[in-house]
């Protein structure tokens, strides 16, 4: 088992530019999650998916974009891209709520 | 106020040293918490769950104190391998919107 999956591992935009990060996981959990981690400030919940076809806001969704594709994958999507989002974008799954969540190994994002 | 808080440290001990963590939190509904472990450049990965009577995994020790809103961590022993920084994690109500702390970093030194 792979576990949780992302890619990206890193990348470098320009101002305005898009993107879409990738996240997989083969566990068969129902809920999925994006956060952003910058220094000394921990995790961020962006955006989270409690079961296939629903998607809800996390504390910092504004700029970002997600679908859950399918039960096994979830997407973040930068329309365009600011200086303040370069952070360490993590994707997590779970089995419900209040579950321990399980992390892909991050996508290192740099906008310039 | 930061609904987790943590001591960001750095904590600097010797190998064999007894390290404790502390966390709090400060929504009283909050129902399910837990210490990740984080390494330098990686994932968070679950250290612990923390469960109301307080429970032991190896030399590892969490305890929550429900009244004062506070969760510890106790490491005796002290590895080298246990240096990295150690995530408070707070589920609120039950819900899907967890809270993380923003870590304390250990150093464990030969």
């Amino acid at each position: 088992n792979a576990g949780v999956t992302q890619t990206p591992k890193f990348q470098v935009l320009k101002t305005g530019q898009s993107m879409t990060l990738q996240c997989a996981q083969d566990m068969n959990h129902n809920s999925m999650y994006w956060y952003r981690q910058d220094p000394g400030m921990g995790l961020r919940l962006i955006y989270y998916s409690a079961s296939e076809g629903t998607t809800d806001k996390g504390e910092v969704p504004n700029g970002y974009n997600v679908s859950r594709l399918n039960k096994r994958e979830f997407s973040l999507r930068l329309e365009s891209a600011a200086p303040s989002q370069t952070s360490v974008y993590f994707c997590a799954s779970s089995d419900g709520r209040g579950e321990t969540q399980y992390f892909g190994p991050g996508t290192r994002l740099l906008v310039l | 106020r930061k609904e987790v808080e943590q001591d960001p440290g750095p904590f600097n001990v010797p190998e064999g040293a007894t390290v404790a963590f502390n966390c709090t939190y400060s929504n009283s509904a909050s129902q399910s918490f837990f210490w990740y472990r984080q390494d330098c450049r990686k994932e968070p990965k679950l250290l612990m769950s923390v469960y109301s009577s307080g429970n032991e995994d190896g030399r590892f020790t969490a305890q929550l104190n429900r009244a004062s809103q506070y969760i510890s961590l106790l490491i005796r022993d002290s590895k080298l391998s246990d240096s990295a920084t150690y995530l408070c994690v707070v589920n609120n109500t039950g819900g899907f919107k967890t809270i993380f702390g923003a870590g304390t970093r250990l150093f464990v030194k030969a």
